[in-house]
């Protein structure tokens, strides 16, 4: 069962802009992840953050969680090139076992 | 850094064979899973393990086995395979923990083709 969804589904900006990417998810939870793909390759984690936080920062990224609202957003600040990717959050399925992903957000940043 | 290896980057394979896809993690960890991706549909679990010789069904076991005889390998066989699994397998690892608070480390990935 899909628990995370990411929105928008693509993004396209220039170097040096913010981007914004969504995750909605559906059942309490006790942490959310948010993990990077590059083409082709595997995923690496980026940053996780508990339920009882608000705000989470890690060098350029920034994630909140509104767990009344049941969302998350993730924020990469003053983007180069290089973040080029797919963004996905994870949270536990609905047995509090395993890791769920939504479908990702692309993200291009254009030179 | 916990290194996760999966024998091969790309692979092709005629329907019918049987397939085997390896994962070997570094780090000691409890947990191993195997995930496919497709366009689309995001990362869907195919089995998963939390110790030696256990194996769990996750969201879409059909058509795949897998083994885990040593801690540090987990493997996907695909009995025979079909044009329908084509797809993009990775395998991740995780220390044990089971609150969902430990993260998940991904191999590079194997890109399965079935012709």
């Amino acid at each position: 069962s899909q628990q995370g969804e990411e929105d928008p589904q693509a993004l396209s900006i220039q170097e040096g802009e913010n981007a914004t990417m969504n995750c909605s998810y559906k059942t309490s939870i006790n942490n959310l992840q948010w993990y990077r793909q590059n083409s082709g390759r595997g995923l690496v984690h980026l940053i996780l953050i508990r339920s009882n936080e608000r705000e989470k920062h890690s060098g350029r990224l920034r994630v909140t969680l509104d767990t009344s609202k049941k969302s998350s957003s993730l924020l990469i600040t003053a983007s180069r090139a290089a973040d080029t990717a797919s963004y996905f959050c994870a949270t536990l399925d609905n047995y509090g076992q395993n890791f769920v992903f939504g479908p990702g957000t692309r993200l291009s940043v254009l030179p | 850094d916990v290194k996760v290896t999966q024998s091969s980057r790309y692979l092709v394979k005629r329907t019918g064979e049987k397939v085997f896809l390896e994962c070997v993690q570094d780090m000691d960890h409890e947990n191993m899973f195997w995930y496919r991706q497709d366009p689309g549909l995001g990362l869907r679990l195919i089995y998963f393990s939390y110790d030696v010789k256990m194996k769990e069904k996750g969201d879409i076991p059909e058509g795949y086995s897998v083994s885990r005889e040593k801690k540090e390998r987990f493997s996907l066989i695909l009995e025979s395979a079909s044009t329908n699994q084509t797809s993009m397998y990775l395998c991740a690892s995780s220390l044990e923990g089971g609150a969902g608070n430990e993260k998940l480390f991904f191999g590079s990935g194997t890109q399965l083709s079935v012709l």
